[in-house]
């Protein structure tokens, strides 16, 4: 079936200190990737919509300035957390939807989780 | 908008015992309808699904029926195992590549 790889699986860094997480589809080409953060015991929260070649789409209450989403090739999408902050530690997924699907579901990444010190 | 309404966990069950989990939803038309599996510390994983109303998805001993007139499609398995413990996530997909998710219900199972 379809695999989508993130990395890191996790990561530690220090305040002020910027991130950069990757969602690679593996054997599918994935016209659109969804970052989702998700804290403790909580559901997913949609943060991004991105479409290769073009300007992600955020949801509402997410800094765009703050969470940098680059799709820049079908199989590949970044979330750059900059200027991170302890409160910016989470766990963090993407998933990634194929070309050529109807009603397919999401392929999801194992996750990254983010602490700032 | 779309919301999808799950039970509250943690659901704690002993070996062979049977499970359910409830999950409702509210949509416009016909959305799809979906049962995700996340163990601890991994991203998501897709359970089962379900396209149209009736349907019954399935997969690894878990069942879920799409019912339209209870709005509901939830979650049960005759005889849940320790490996089964993880949270569940019920999500319905409509049109924009959406998938709206609910709260997740945590299961855990005791030997």
């Amino acid at each position: 079936g379809a695999v989508v790889s993130q990395h890191p699986s996790w990561v530690i860094c220090k305040s002020g200190t910027s991130v950069k997480i990757e969602c690679r589809s593996l054997d599918f080409q994935a016209t659109t990737m969804f970052w989702y953060r998700q804290f403790p015991k909580q559901s997913l929260m949609l943060m991004a919509t991105s479409n290769e070649g073009s300007k992600a789409t955020y949801e509402q209450g997410v800094e765009k300035d703050k969470f940098l989403i680059n799709h820049a090739s079908l199989t590949l999408s970044t979330l750059t957390v900059t200027s991170a902050h302890p409160e910016d530690s989470s766990f963090y997924i993407c998933s990634a939807r194929g070309t050529g699907t109807g009603v397919s579901p999401l392929h999801f990444g194992n996750g990254t989780r983010l602490t700032v010190t | 908008g779309n919301s999808v309404t799950q039970m509250e966990g943690p659901v704690t069950l002993s070996e062979e015992a049977f499970l359910t989990i409830n999950c409702t939803y509210t949509a416009t038309g016909y959305p799809s309808l979906f049962w995700y599996v996340q163990y601890p510390g991994e991203g998501l994983q897709l359970l089962l699904k379900a396209t149209k109303a009736d349907d019954k998805g399935s997969n690894k001993g878990f069942e879920a029926t799409y019912r339209k007139e209870t709005t509901s499609f939830h979650l049960e398995k005759g005889s849940v195992q320790v490996s089964d413990s993880a949270v569940y996530f019920c999500a319905l997909f409509r049109a924009g590549n959406m998938l709206t998710f609910g709260g997740g219900t945590r299961l855990m199972v005791k030997p």
